[in-house]
């Protein structure tokens, strides 16, 4: 596709709930990062992904949360029994090549993620 | 671990006036990268700086490397209410890219 494409846009999910959040990245993108965004903060780093390989992990705040890009492409993202701290914006983000140095990353537009 | 700070945190400013977000880091930066995000919308690469002392421009947006690689800035000359919106730099020396506090910028019509 043009762009990463992030579904869904906007998720209200009860406390305890499972949510699964889904990213498509640009095609052919090699790497692929998911990334917290809380409101008035800066994104931060969760988990990155060199085609289907789980790479790095170690920004998942805790065992309830869960990423897999089984083929390389799509990957989801899933928060289990959620909690209010959840609350937050998940980007996801691609890169054409392996990641390294400054390469240029593109994010998607976001799954808004409300836990009430 | 490392701290990336930006500082204002927010800035208003008159349609016309100048415009600047300061950008620090706990430690030295390999390089750095700037991003603007709209209200709503994600981060938008804007540019990277890789040499110590680079100074970037495009068009009304002059980015700045210090020379000891541990701050950054990001001038915008008379700004438009097009700028409005979040500017994070960026540490993108590893892949995890360590992102800044962001400054958000809302210009007055």
């Amino acid at each position: 596709g043009a762009g990463v494409s992030q579904s869904p846009r906007y998720k209200v999910a009860k406390r305890g709930q499972d949510v699964a959040l889904r990213c498509d990245p640009i095609s052919g993108h090699v790497s692929l990062f998911w990334y917290q965004q809380a409101l008035g903060q800066g994104p931060e780093f969760l988990t990155y992904f060199q085609n289907e390989a789980q790479l790095d992990k170690s920004g998942l705040p805790s065992d309830r949360f869960f990423a897999e890009r089984p083929e390389g492409s799509v990957s989801t993202l899933k928060i289990q029994r959620t909690q209010q701290e959840d609350s937050a914006v998940y980007l996801c983000a691609s890169s054409l090549a392996f990641a390294g140095v400054g390469n240029t990353i593109y994010f998607g537009e976001g799954s808004w993620l409300t836990v009430v | 671990g490392q701290q990336v700070m930006q500082i204002p945190q927010y800035q208003h400013v008159q349609e016309g006036e100048d415009f600047t977000t300061y950008c620090n880091s706990s430690t030295t930066l390999s390089n750095i990268q700037w991003y603007k995000q709209r209200p709503g919308g994600h981060p938008v690469f804007l540019i990277q700086l890789v040499k110590s002392g680079e100074v970037k421009k495009q068009k009304r947006l002059t980015f700045q490397f210090g020379e000891a690689k541990k701050n950054s800035s990001l001038h915008i000359t008379a700004t438009q209410t097009t700028d409005v919106g979040t500017y994070f730099c960026a540490d993108s020396g590893t892949y995890k890219y360590i992102f800044g506090t962001g400054t958000r910028l809302k210009v007055l019509a």
